[in-house]
């Protein structure tokens, strides 16, 4: 059952455009997170926001920015999208910030940049 | 810094066979270790995890054991099913540390009728 809801599930774009990707999450979770999926499936945290705070932000070019309006929602916008920035994007969950490790993951959003 | 290791990227197996993925990682402190199975089209979804060392997980058949002496955390199957073809991914997570998961490069398991 579904629990991350992601939109949209593909964008194909061209270079120097810009994108947003949005997530919401049902399940009552204070803390929500944006992880990268590359063509070769490597998963690495982008960003992570606890009840709208920022808490996890690594290292990740400035186009990057992600936007949290209440511990539902979780948006990722890029400015100027680059070659490389081609990738699945998941939206995940958490309880809380403590994390034991359970994170509920959205189905992604893929991005391709022409 | 935190890491995991996965030595097989991909894995192809008929129905019935033994599974064994192999799972090493490195840290400074005691983590909980985790495997994700990833199906087509879908996110990662948690398939079992263990937060004490010597302590076994077990989930849908799959099994891993958290051995703190070979830093290991192998996952095995007795008998695999076609349904079974998916991305396999270690991680860990450190008590405390802003619950980032550090991720494997993950295992693609191919099951063959």
């Amino acid at each position: 059952e579904t629990a991350v809801f992601q939109t949209p599930n593909y964008h194909v774009t061209q270079v120097g455009n810009e994108v947003s990707f949005n997530c919401k999450q049902t399940l009552g979770h204070d803390t929500m997170y944006w992880y990268k999926q590359d063509s070769k499936k490597l998963l690495k945290i982008m960003f992570s926001y606890n009840n709208k705070q920022l808490i996890v932000n690594e290292t990740v070019p400035r186009r990057f920015s992600p936007q949290s309006s209440d511990k539902a929602h979780l948006n990722l916008r890029i400015k100027s999208v680059e070659p490389e920035d081609s990738a699945v994007y998941l939206c995940a969950s958490s309880l809380d910030r403590a994390n034991t490790g359970q994170l509920y993951f959205g189905e992604g959003s893929k991005l391709t940049v022409l | 810094g935190d890491s995991v290791t996965q030595k097989q990227g991909q894995v192809t197996l008929s129905e019935d066979d033994f599974l064994f993925i192999n799972c090493t990682y490195s840290t400074t402190t005691y983590p909980t270790l985790l495997w994700y199975v990833q199906y087509l089209g879908q996110g990662p979804q948690l398939l079992l995890k263990v937060t004490t060392a010597n302590n076994k997980g077990i989930s849908r058949g799959f099994e891993a054991t958290y051995d703190k002496g070979t830093t290991s955390f192998h996952l095995q199957k007795a008998s695999v099913q076609e349904s079974d073809s998916a991305v396999y991914f270690c991680a860990l997570v450190r008590a405390g540390n802003t619950g980032k998961l550090i991720f494997g490069l993950g295992t693609t398991l191919q099951v063959q009728p």
